[in-house]
Order: C-alpha cells, then structure tokens, then sequence
C-alpha cells in the first residue's frame, strides 16, 4: 500500500528564497498534519487539517509559512521567505479518524544557505 | 506543562537480546498511546498502539505495556536484530483530541 508520499526529499536553496513542499496522503485519510523536526525542539506540530479544513494552525512559526489543502489528495507548505533558521526536516503524516494512528511521510530535508 | 518524556536517551543491546524501552507520561487524561519507530533518513513508522482500557499488547516481536497507576508506557522487542536500531519515540493523546504529544525519543543501537 502506498503511504504518504512528499516531495522533494531533500531541498537546499538560498535564504530569501520561497520554498514549497508537497504532500499525498493515504488514500482515504481525512486527518493531515505537517510538522517540523529538529534536534533541539524534536517533533513540532505545525498545521492540521481535516477534511481540508485547516483546523489548527497555532504551531506555524511565522506569517513567513503558510499551508494549503486544494483537495483530499494533495497539501503544500510554502515558506516566503526562507530563512538559515527553517532548515529542518519537515513531515507530513495522515491518519482516517482522531483514534487511529498517524502514519507519516519520510519527509523533506530542508537546508537554507 | 504535562509533557511526555523518556527515562533513557540511549539504549545499547546485544543483538538476539531483548530491549525495554521506557517512557513516562504525566497527563492522567491521556487515553491512547502509540510507539514509533525512526530510522535515519526516514520519517516515524508505527509499530503499535495501545489504548487505556488495556494494560498489554503485542505485536510481531513487540510488546507494549501501560501501567496507568505510575504513568508509564514501555515497549518490549524480542530476539532485537541490527534492524531494530533505530530512534523509538512513545507519543500519547487525549480521546478525540487530534494533537499527539511526543517524547524526546530513545536511540537503541543493536551490537553485533
């Protein structure tokens, strides 16, 4: 079965610059979540979505990041612009109701230079 | 603020050993725990869940126990193989809540 999938994997790029990751969940998952890893903070919660419906998003560092869910299949995060301080690794994981696991992606390896 | 965390950052284990990895919550509301498993380059694998109306569970290998009464999550891994190291975080939620709350996670390296 496919899991979620993102993409890039990895993506290096010059601050100032806008950065956009993607996201597919599973199929039939109506819960997505995007959350950002670093050694210092571990795993954060950055935006949740149900049914496309951003419900949540609190953990958004900065007005710089931003979040879409055109349709049940695909999401995006877009930081405009980057800054050296974004570089982390960023996943995004789905799961098919609140009392079932979330099943996350390998993430996006983000360095800005 | 309540928080998950881990006993151990790191864990050492002979290969064919069984590993116990430990983790203590301190929200008495929380209901529903779940175990991940972190490989490098790779983002969190569920392994196994448990809910709070159950103290045991196992899986392929694994085993998870809660002991509600001390607030306390472990994860057992049986005959543990060099395909088992890994990062293993415990996260745990509060019934429909969607937020996971994580731990800072624990590194098991297995020795050959």
């Amino acid at each position: 079965d496919a899991g979620v999938i993102q993409s890039p994997r990895h993506e290096v790029t010059e601050m100032g610059q806008e950065v956009t990751l993607r996201c597919k969940p599973i199929s039939g998952h109506n819960s997505l979540f995007w959350y950002r890893q670093t050694m210092m903070r571990g795993l954060e919660l950055l935006i949740y979505f149900n049914n496309n419906v951003p419900i949540d998003d609190s953990g958004m560092p900065e007005d710089r990041f931003s979040a879409k869910m055109p349709n049940a299949s695909f999401s995006t995060l877009k930081i405009q612009p980057s800054e050296p301080r974004d570089s982390a690794v960023y996943f995004c994981a789905s799961s098919s109701a609140s009392g079932q696991p979330q099943h996350f992606g390998d993430g996006t390896r983000l360095s800005i230079l | 603020g309540e928080s998950v965390g881990l006993h151990l950052p790191t864990l050492s284990v002979q290969e064919g050993d069984n590993s116990i990895i430990n983790c203590a919550y301190s929200n008495s509301a929380s209901d529903y725990f779940i175990w991940y498993k972190q490989e490098s380059g790779k983002g969190p694998q569920f392994i196994i869940d448990i809910r709070s109306n159950m103290d045991k569970r196992q899986g392929q290998r694994v085993t998870v126990l809660l002991n509600k009464t001390v607030k306390h999550l472990s994860l057992q891994i049986a005959a543990t193989q060099p395909g088992d190291s890994a990062v293993y975080f415990c996260a745990e939620k509060v019934g429909n809540d969607y937020k996971l709350s994580f731990g800072a996670g624990t590194t098991v390296t297995v020795r050959a």
